[in-house]
């Protein structure tokens, strides 16, 4: 198995430009999460979804994100305008469901807003 | 809410050392918890979970045992290696939520 696809590994962009990140969950799994990482806030949920619809978006930071499960097996994750303040990894997890259940990590998307 | 609170890093040690991470929580529901690891440039692993209290999880010589009387989820390996320097994250998912809530990290260094 290929464990979830992240992509880009690294993008870099200019403040005010649209971003997008992709994600491709492993085969089987019906629960998606992205998760961000900083130095300051450390590691916190975005958004997840259960079969490809969204359960909880309460992290989303405001109307600049957005995600979309449009199947089963992609993902995106959407930033428009983006701002310096966006920088940060952005991890994209999936697992079978069910509450203890293993979330397995992708690399990351290491985004750089300049 | 929920919450992880871990100790801060960065852990140094001497390869051999006995090691302890720890890692207080605070749920609402009836949590299981987790110990993620995370190698420099890469996406967190699944090290070891427990998903009810006094359960004791065990991987790779590492294990950490649910006490829900002191609500913690301490992380100890007997002798640790250079190999395992890297950052532990303590999590937590609650009842009825999914989602990972993550404490702020630990960075172990391990000297030869």
């Amino acid at each position: 198995d290929a464990g979830v696809i992240q992509s880009p590994r690294h993008e870099v962009t200019e403040m005010g430009q649209e971003v997008t990140l992709r994600c491709k969950p492993i085969s089987g799994h019906n629960s998606l999460f992205w998760y961000r990482q900083t130095m300051m806030r450390g590691l916190e949920l975005l958004i997840y979804f259960n079969n490809n619809v969204p359960i909880d978006d309460s992290g989303m930071p405001e109307d600049r994100f957005s995600a979309k499960m449009p199947n089963a097996s992609f993902s995106t994750l959407k930033i428009q305008p983006s701002e310096p303040r966006d920088s940060a990894v952005y991890f994209c997890a999936s697992s079978l469901g069910g509450e203890n259940n293993e979330q397995f990590f992708g690399p990351g998307t290491r985004l750089t807003v300049l | 809410g929920n919450s992880v609170t871990q100790m801060e890093g960065p852990v140094t040690l001497s390869e051999e050392a006995f090691l302890t991470i720890n890692c207080t929580y605070t749920a609402t529901g009836y949590p299981s918890l987790f110990w993620y690891v995370q190698y420099p440039g890469e996406g967190l692993q699944l090290l070891l979970k427990a998903t009810k209290a006094d359960d004791k999880g065990s991987n790779k010589g590492f294990e950490a045992t649910y006490r829900k009387e002191t609500t913690s989820f301490h992380l100890e390996k007997g002798s640790v290696q250079v190999s395992d320097s890297a950052v532990y994250f303590c999590a937590l998912t609650d009842t009825g939520r999914r989602a990972l809530t993550f404490g702020s990290g630990t960075r172990l260094q391990v000297q030869p």
